[in-house]
């Protein structure tokens, strides 16, 4: 059965620092992996979506690699700013390839 | 505006009074899913459906309903509600499984739900 960590819980920078987010995933047979970013008391949206032939995907400042092999995925923020922070969570496909398996999430502080 | 809506958003009620959380989406998906997020929990799945009339358990099925008569609609249906449901609930709905589609997955705003 799939399953998903993300390492740390929670993070504090100061702004203007790049950071790099840390997911782990048990199956390496995943078709997608995909990270979201939740805002309190909101839904999730997508950010990034990496498919299981591609190595990494990149959307403005965010850049989100893939190692199957190694069952690991990170997602990379550049010069981040305040308004970044929220909690990033990262998701796996299961086994068969229906769902989606998602991490605890790192809650991220950006400080002015 | 393409969205996953819920209602209600909020919702306080007692053990055992039946509610529905209705969920919608305006996007033609045809698969749709109800997750529960508790504080170092995660997001678990409850149920989810691949089409209309087709609804599989998730990892968190017990004490729940779905229903899916129209595509658009998904409600999550709870007979007999009981504290440990407290919980904030999801929606969420995309193009087709994630195994297949590249699609994102689209996300309603939650519904906070207290069982006292």
């Amino acid at each position: 059965k799939q399953e998903v960590t993300q390492i740390p819980a929670a993070l504090s920078v100061p702004e203007g620092e790049n950071l790099v987010l840390n997911c782990s995933f048990t199956d390496s047979a995943i078709y997608n992996l995909q990270w979201f970013r939740q805002d309190p008391g909101k839904g999730l949206t997508s950010l990034l979506l990496i498919q299981s032939s591609q190595r990494e995907q990149t959307s403005g400042r965010l850049n989100a690699s893939l190692d199957k092999s190694s069952g690991r995925s990170t997602l990379y923020i550049a010069a981040s700013q305040p308004g970044d922070s929220a909690t990033y969570l990262c998701a796996a496909t299961d086994n068969y390839g229906q769902n989606f398996v998602f991490g605890p999430g790192t809650r991220l502080s950006v400080l002015p | 505006e393409a969205q996953v809506t819920q209602n209600p958003r909020y919702l306080i009620t007692v053990t055992g009074k039946k509610l529905t959380v209705t969920c919608s989406q305006n996007m033609n998906h045809e698969y749709m899913s109800w997750y529960r997020q508790d504080p170092g929990l995660g997001l678990r799945q409850i149920y989810y459906s691949m089409n209309v009339e087709v609804t599989d358990k998730g990892d968190v099925p017990e004490g729940y309903k779905v229903s899916r008569k129209e595509k658009r609609n998904f409600p999550l249906i709870l007979e007999s509600p009981s504290p440990n449901q407290t919980s904030l609930y999801f929606c969420a709905s995309s193009l087709s499984s994630p195994g297949i589609s590249t699609d994102t997955q689209y996300f309603g705003p939650g519904t906070r739900l207290t069982v006292l």
